[in-house]
């Protein structure tokens, strides 16, 4: 079992829709999770982190995390053509020898048509 | 600029040659990584430096990779005898662990092909 699991895109969505991206891990150590986008060519680029179980919203982005069922989630509200990106899920488990080291996904290739 | 800055952005090498890279972090973090990102994954995790410290090393890099944080400031990432497997973005992260969290910033990365 992969440590992080990203849904199989790539997800296309309408402009003005709501695009959701999840992300299931194996390690119920893990203490944070963070999204990252990443445009074609260039270097994952901070979006939001979640430490405790519930919703989370910055804007148009709404992370969701449920620990219990090792589920995080982000939605993208109002979804524009500039979010056309991969998506990458990544977790941080502080505890043991592991630091501050995160595992990534493999991403999610969204795609927002106009 | 002051975000994490990386040094050569792109790389071209043959095969068998030794290649370094620099990275820059932002300047008040105290923790810096490397990753290294093939097309279509994510990136993975390399190594990993508390300052000066390096603190943990992945167990996919080999022998032929050695990394160093001198002073605790910018970090070299070295290829000896280059492979074509070798081709792919590294990734340089810098972070200061706050009371929650530890948030890392990516580097532009510099891209490695090997011929």
């Amino acid at each position: 079992q992969k440590e992080v699991e990203q849904n199989s895109g790539p997800l296309s969505v309408p402009e003005g829709a709501i695009a959701s991206l999840n992300c299931t891990y194996s390690d119920r150590g893990s203490q944070s999770f963070f999204w990252y986008r990443q445009y074609s060519g260039k270097s994952p680029e901070l979006i939001m982190f979640i430490y405790s179980n519930g919703d989370k919203e910055d804007g148009r982005f709404t992370a969701q995390l449920n620990k219990a069922s090792q589920y995080v989630s982000l939605l993208i509200r109002d979804s524009q053509p500039s979010d056309s990106a991969t998506y990458l899920c990544a977790f941080h488990n502080a505890g043991g020898t592991s630091y501050g080291k995160l595992t990534f996904g493999q991403g999610t290739i969204l795609t927002v048509h106009p | 600029d002051t975000g994490v800055s990386q040094d050569p952005r792109h790389k071209i090498t043959k095969r068998g040659q030794n290649v370094t890279f620099r990275c820059d972090p932002i300047s008040e973090h105290n923790r810096l990584y490397w990753y290294r990102q093939t097309l279509g994954q994510g990136p993975e995790f390399l190594t990993y430096f508390q300052n000066e410290a390096q603190l943990e090393k992945s167990r996919l890099l080999s022998d032929r990779f050695s990394a160093e944080r001198p002073k605790g400031s910018f970090s070299t990432l070295e290829i000896q005898r280059t492979e074509q497997g070798d081709s792919a973005m590294y990734l340089c992260a810098s972070s200061l662990r706050g009371p929650a969290t530890d948030t890392q910033y990516f580097g532009p990365g510099t891209r490695l092909t090997v011929l």
